[in-house]
C-alpha cells in the first residue's frame, strides 16, 4: 500500500471548515483513499473513502486531485466534537482490508 | 445492535501471565481484525480472519495467537504476556474485505 503524509496537526475554529490535507504520491490506479478519524482513546470511525472522485456523505467532503497524488478531507462545520486524530490511508480493496494507521492529523477544534 | 463489543475495558498483568481479550460482533460480518496502538502511535494489524475457521497474520502477530470458530467471535490470546505487550488494542470487523471497518471500544492492556 501507498505511504501517506499528513501534517502532525492542525487547528481551526469551531463553526468553520476544517480542510485536512493528505499527500499520496505513490498511490497505484487500484488503491483508495480511506479517511478515519479517532476521538481521544475510542475506537476509530470509519469517515469516507473514495477512488478519483469527489465523494460527499453527511459527515464530509473527500477531494481528490486529478492526478491522485493528494486529497483534502473537509468538515464543512466543524464542532467541538470534532476534535480528533484524523487518519488518511490508501489502501487497494482486496479480500482482508488490512488498513495500515500512520501518525494521523491531530484536529483541535477551538470555541 | 451493539455492534463490536470488546471485553475486559482494562486489565493489568503480570509478566509471563496468559490472557484471552475477547470480541464479538452482532452484524454477521465476515472479516474480524485484531490492531494495537502504543501511546502516541497509530494502529498496527496483529491478526486478521476472512470467515469462520480462517485466519492470517498481521504486521505485528509474535507473542499472541487467534482463533475464529464462529462467525461473531474473535478471540486474541496472549501467552506468556511481556511489558512490550502494553498497549491498547481494537478489534474490529466488516461485511466484506472491502468496506468500511467497525471498531469496538479498546481494551487497554498493561504488563507489569
Amino acid at each position: 500500500d501507498a505511504k501517506t503524509t499528513q501534517p502532525p496537526s492542525m487547528d481551526c475554529a469551531e463553526g468553520r471548515a476544517a480542510n485536512l490535507p493528505c499527500n499520496h504520491s505513490t498511490i497505484s490506479g487500484n488503491e483508495y483513499v480511506y479517511w478515519y478519524r479517532q476521538i481521544h482513546s475510542q475506537g476509530p470511525q470509519y469517515i469516507i473513502h473514495g477512488l478519483k472522485n469527489n465523494e460527499t456523505n453527511e459527515m464530509a467532503s473527500l477531494i481528490i486531485t486529478e492526478d491522485r497524488k493528494s486529497s483534502t478531507l473537509i468538515l464543512p462545520h466543524a464542532t467541538l466534537r470534532d476534535t480528533a486524530v484524523y487518519y488518511c490511508i490508501v489502501s487497494a480493496r482486496r479480500a482482508g482490508n488490512m488498513l495500515t494507521f500512520g501518525g494521523g492529523t491531530r484536529l483541535m477544534v477551538k470555541p | 445492535n451493539a455492534g463490536v463489543t470488546q471485553t475486559p475495558k482494562f486489565r493489568i498483568l503480570k509478566i509471563g501471565q496468559s490472557m484471552t481479550l475477547q470480541c464479538a460482533q452482532d452484524m454477521n460480518h465476515n472479516y474480524m481484525y485484531w490492531y494495537r496502538q502504543d501511546p502516541g502511535m497509530g494502529l498496527k494489524l496483529i491478526y486478521y480472519s476472512v470467515g469462520a475457521g480462517i485466519t492470517d497474520k498481521g504486521e505485528v502477530p509474535n507473542g499472541y495467537n487467534v482463533s475464529r470458530s464462529t462467525t461473531e467471535d474473535f478471540p486474541l490470546r496472549l501467552e506468556l504476556a511481556a511489558p512490550s505487550q502494553t498497549s491498547v488494542y481494537f478489534c474490529a470487523s466488516s461485511r466484506t474485505g472491502d468496506e468500511k471497518l467497525f471498531f469496538g471500544s479498546g481494551t487497554q492492556l498493561s504488563v507489569l
